[in-house]
């Protein structure tokens, strides 16, 4: 399995507050990524990066901001978290534009 | 833009029963294609890939073509298993770009039942 954290892997949060979600690898891929998974939609690109404070809006960025200090971590931000963002976040990582490699998820519920 | 599409679930199939999942695209580019298969509570798992047409690629038992004339990459397997029950996805990354930022299809259940 690549090497892979997410963390916390739970998390219930009140509506308003800030949320910080971590994935760690100690692959050393350049790319990672975080995509949000809801029912009926599949999983939507949130956020990504191509390398060290490089990083892009993916297809569902609004409400989200990303940043990447070193390699191994990623960490996603919700600055006012919102009901609608009660979601399963996975982070993955590449090494190319080949294929990506995901973590266990984070299943984060915003009440 | 890019866009998967794939037959809804859930697919209900008796244990050594031949497995057919659809997945068509649209695509802007010349796509590599990809099938995840994510079993309950856990992440996405590569299953198999493909990144040219006519490619096909395999896995534990399963296949799919990429199919140019077509856009499509079907999956497929002659004999499942009940352990073979999960969502699977098909996805696509865009070649234009030096990264894997992928598209994924809405995902379709597989049960099996013994």
């Amino acid at each position: 399995d690549a090497g892979i954290t997410q963390s916390p892997r739970h998390k219930v949060t009140e509506t308003g507050t800030p949320v910080t979600l971590r994935c760690h690898q100690t692959e050393n891929h350049r790319y990672m990524y975080w995509y949000r998974q809801d029912p009926g939609h599949g999983l939507r690109l949130i956020h990504y990066s191509y390398g060290v404070k490089d990083t892009d809006k993916g297809e569902v960025s609004d409400g989200y901001s990303v940043s990447r200090s070193k390699t191994e971590d990623f960490l996603l931000t919700l600055e006012s978290a919102t009901s609608s963002q009660t979601s399963v976040y996975f982070c993955a990582i590449s090494a190319s534009r080949e294929e990506a490699f995901f973590g266990q998820g984070t299943r984060l519920t915003v009440v | 833009g890019n866009s998967v599409t794939q037959m809804e679930g859930p697919v209900t199939l008796s244990e050594e029963a031949f497995l057919t999942i659809n997945c068509t695209y649209t695509a802007t580019g010349y796509p590599s294609l990809f099938w995840y298969v994510q079993y309950p509570g856990e992440g996405l798992q590569l299953l198999l890939k493909a990144t040219k047409a006519d490619d096909k690629g395999s896995n534990k038992g399963f296949e799919a073509t990429y199919r140019k004339e077509t856009t499509s990459f079907h999956l497929e397997k002659g004999s499942v298993q009940v352990s073979d029950s999960a969502v699977y996805f098909c996805a696509l990354s865009d070649r234009d770009s030096g990264y894997s930022t992928l598209t994924f299809g809405k995902g379709t259940m597989l049960l099996v039942s013994p």
